[in-house]
């Protein structure tokens, strides 16, 4: 069964600071993979998805995330935090042949002034 | 362009009571899925749709009844509430169907149940 660990449950930067998210999966084939950001009293929004071809995929906000598929990870980055991205991070997977993703338990992101 | 709508938005429950949550998406998905949102656990899924007139048991049905009225509507019941079931309540849509596995979801706004 797919499963998927994002290891750090808070994350703190600093405003104008870089900033990567860690996700990892368990999953034989290659899976799909999503990230969604939740503001506080809202629903999960799509950041980015992975599908196939290159591995580096962009999404809104200026995130990006990369798919290693060595490290069965797919982590999430973006160059320079805003105050705004302040949120719960939540990564997903689906497996081929399924429409029923499995959620990560969700990192939420802290920035400082 | 309203997406996904979860009503009500907040609500509070003595033990026992019942009540639907109702949710709604315009964009013609064929799938539609409920979760609760407990502090630490991330989406926990409890019934989803995959299309129209049919349901299937999630992660954590126990306590959950469901309805897909028709494509636009999957409504979730609660018929004898605890106060284990107080928690945020998504609901979410995707275009996934046989053939198309890998469309995102779109979620609806939550909906806030405090179970007294």
């Amino acid at each position: 069964a797919q499963s998927v660990t994002q290891p750090d449950i808070h994350i703190t930067v600093s405003e104008g600071a870089s900033l990567e998210l860690r996700c990892n999966y368990s999953y034989g084939a290659t899976p799909y993979l999503f990230w969604y950001v939740q503001s506080p009293g809202q629903g999960l929004q799509l950041l980015l998805k992975y599908f196939s071809g290159d591995t580096l995929v962009q999404g809104i906000k200026g995130f990006e995330a990369e798919f290693k598929r060595s490290q069965s990870s797919f982590n999430l980055r973006k160059p320079s935090v805003h105050w705004s991205d302040a949120a719960e991070y939540f990564c997903a997977v689906v497996e081929g042949g399924s429409y029923i993703p499995t959620f990560g338990r969700g990192t939420s992101l802290i920035v400082h002034p | 362009n309203a997406g996904v709508t979860q009503t009500p938005k907040f609500q509070v429950l003595k033990t026992g009571q019942s009540m639907t949550l109702q949710c709604a998406q315009d964009m013609n998905h064929n799938s539609m899925y409920w979760y609760r949102q407990d502090p630490g656990m991330g989406l926990r899924l409890i019934y989803y749709s995959a299309s129209e007139g049919t349901t299937d048991k999630g992660e954590v049905p126990n306590g959950y009844n469901v309805s897909r009225l028709n494509k636009r509507e999957f409504s979730l019941r609660l018929e004898s509430a605890a106060p284990s079931q107080t928690s945020v309540y998504f609901c979410a849509s995707s275009e996934g169907r046989q053939g198309i596995w890998n469309q995102p979801q779109h979620f609806g706004d939550g909906t806030r149940l405090s179970i007294l």
